[in-house]
């Protein structure tokens, strides 16, 4: 069955700290893997989108590797900053056109 | 950039009523639009996948007869929730996808729906 999986669940950090958010998936075959921020009442925005060939992708102070082997991807925040505080959502595309989502990390950064 | 643009952001109707919900992609054709629904706490679930000029495809257990969909053009689809309740309440968000370039899968602002 294709499924995304993150954790952990919810993340309380202090603003300037760094964190990473993990993304475990089982969809294939594997299209490719993207990470997007949803902001409360808002639509998400796509931070980084990888194929099976990347191993590391960069958007500003957000970091996204991937390990196509272990079906793993994981999103490192740097030096958070209050307007870091976001669901994070972890989404696969397979063979077909439809999205496979995580069930997001709903990230509070506190001052 | 891409840009997906959903209309209204937010809306407040009696139970009963109908609900028409825009979303269009400003820059570029969308040949395939999907529209999700999302609770509180809760991911996006894909309700229907539409491409121009042709029905739309639901998923299981979404009322197409309740959920009308519309795709006329490469740039504009419309989602009705005709006679909504209480518990069609929800956040809708719309995403646009191209046949060419790297727009894929760029999302509506998203609308809120509260139906009284």
């Amino acid at each position: 069955k294709n499924q995304v999986e993150q954790s952990p669940q919810s993340l309380i950090i202090l603003e300037g700290k760094n964190c990473t958010l993990q993304c475990n998936y089982t969809v294939s075959p594997f299209s490719n893997l993207r990470w997007y921020k949803q902001d409360t009442g808002r639509g998400p925005v796509s931070l980084t989108i990888m194929t099976f060939s990347e191993n590391t992708k960069s958007n500003g102070r957000y970091t996204a590797t991937l390990d196509a082997d272990t079906k793993q991807s994981s999103l490192h925040i740097t030096a958070s900053q209050l307007s870091d505080s976001a669901s994070y959502i972890c989404v696969v595309r397979g063979a077909t056109n439809k999205l496979i989502f995580g069930t997001g990390t709903l990230l509070a950064v506190q001052p | 950039g891409a840009v997906v643009s959903q209309h209204p952001s937010w809306v407040i109707c009696k139970s009963g009523t109908s609900v028409k919900i825009e979303c269009r992609s400003l820059d570029f054709q969308a040949t395939t639009m999907f529209w999700y629904r999302q609770f509180p706490k809760q991911s996006l679930m894909l309700m229907a996948t539409s491409n121009e000029g042709s029905k739309a495809t639901y998923e299981q257990g979404v009322e197409k007869d309740k959920f009308l969909i519309n795709h006329a053009s490469l740039t504009l689809s419309t989602l009705t929730v005709t006679s909504a309740h209480p518990e069609d309440s929800s956040f809708y968000i719309c995403s646009a996808s191209s046949a060419v370039g790297d727009y894929g899968y760029t999302f509506g602002s998203g609308t809120r729906l509260t139906v009284v």
